[in-house]
């Protein structure tokens, strides 16, 4: 079946401007995270949902960072007034329920604040 | 919170060795470990996993194996081949499913 889709797969935009990333999870998986991979760092956790709640918040980088998910599905990431330490790839998980059930990455989107 | 530390930061072996990397963590309330592959351009790819109640498991050319009395996990790639040449990640997790990722290890077959 299909996997996880993640849109843009590359965005670039100007230090300052809002961005929104899009992330479509497997279906029927209720538990989604998002990651950022930044060049020559590892992976870092951000946010989760299990359904369309976010339990733990504190992996945001600031407040300029905002995550939704309605519907039980989709979920929207916002870097507002980017930077460009934001630069980094960031990666959209889903799994069956949350807790220690194998994620499924997607292909990421790349984002790129000049 | 928890802490992984993943070694080496670069292997690379010959094609039909084998290669192993090798992962410590911190929490001892983390119960599920799982090995990521990453190609470049690519998201990571679940190649194995292991839980808890497990010290060892195994599919086909590649293994885990976890001591969790030293709280430290490791992977094994026998009989590697150029296509196993990727980014390696290994992480762990408690119960609530957030992944604490390695570093990462590069690995290199060369022919």
């Amino acid at each position: 079946g299909a996997g996880v889709s993640q849109s843009p797969s590359n965005k670039v935009t100007e230090k300052g401007k809002d961005v929104e990333l899009r992330c479509d999870p497997i279906s029927g998986h209720t538990a989604l995270y998002w990651y950022r991979q930044s060049l020559g760092q590892g992976l870092e956790f951000l946010i989760y949902f299990q359904g369309n709640s976010a339990p733990d918040k504190s992996g945001l980088p600031s407040d300029r960072f905002s995550a939704e998910r309605t519907g039980g599905s989709v979920s929207t990431l916002t870097i507002q007034r980017t930077q460009q330490e934001d630069s980094a790839v960031y990666l959209c998980a889903s799994s069956l329920e949350t807790g220690t059930y194998e994620q499924y990455f997607g292909p990421g989107t790349r984002l790129t604040v000049t | 919170g928890e802490n992984v530390e993943q070694h080496p930061s670069t292997l690379s072996v010959q094609e039909g060795d084998s290669a192993v990397i090798k992962c410590t963590y911190s929490d001892s309330a983390s119960n599920y470990f799982p090995w990521y592959k990453q190609e470049l351009g690519k998201g990571p790819q679940l190649i194995i996993d292991i839980r808890s109640n497990v010290g060892e498991k195994k599919d086909q050319r590649i293994a885990v194996t976890l001591n969790k009395t030293a709280k430290h996990f490791s992977l094994h790639i026998t009989e590697t081949q150029p296509e196993d040449s990727a980014v390696y990640f290994c992480a762990a997790t408690d119960s609530w499913g957030k992944l604490q990722f390695g570093a990462g290890t590069q690995v290199v077959v060369t022919p």
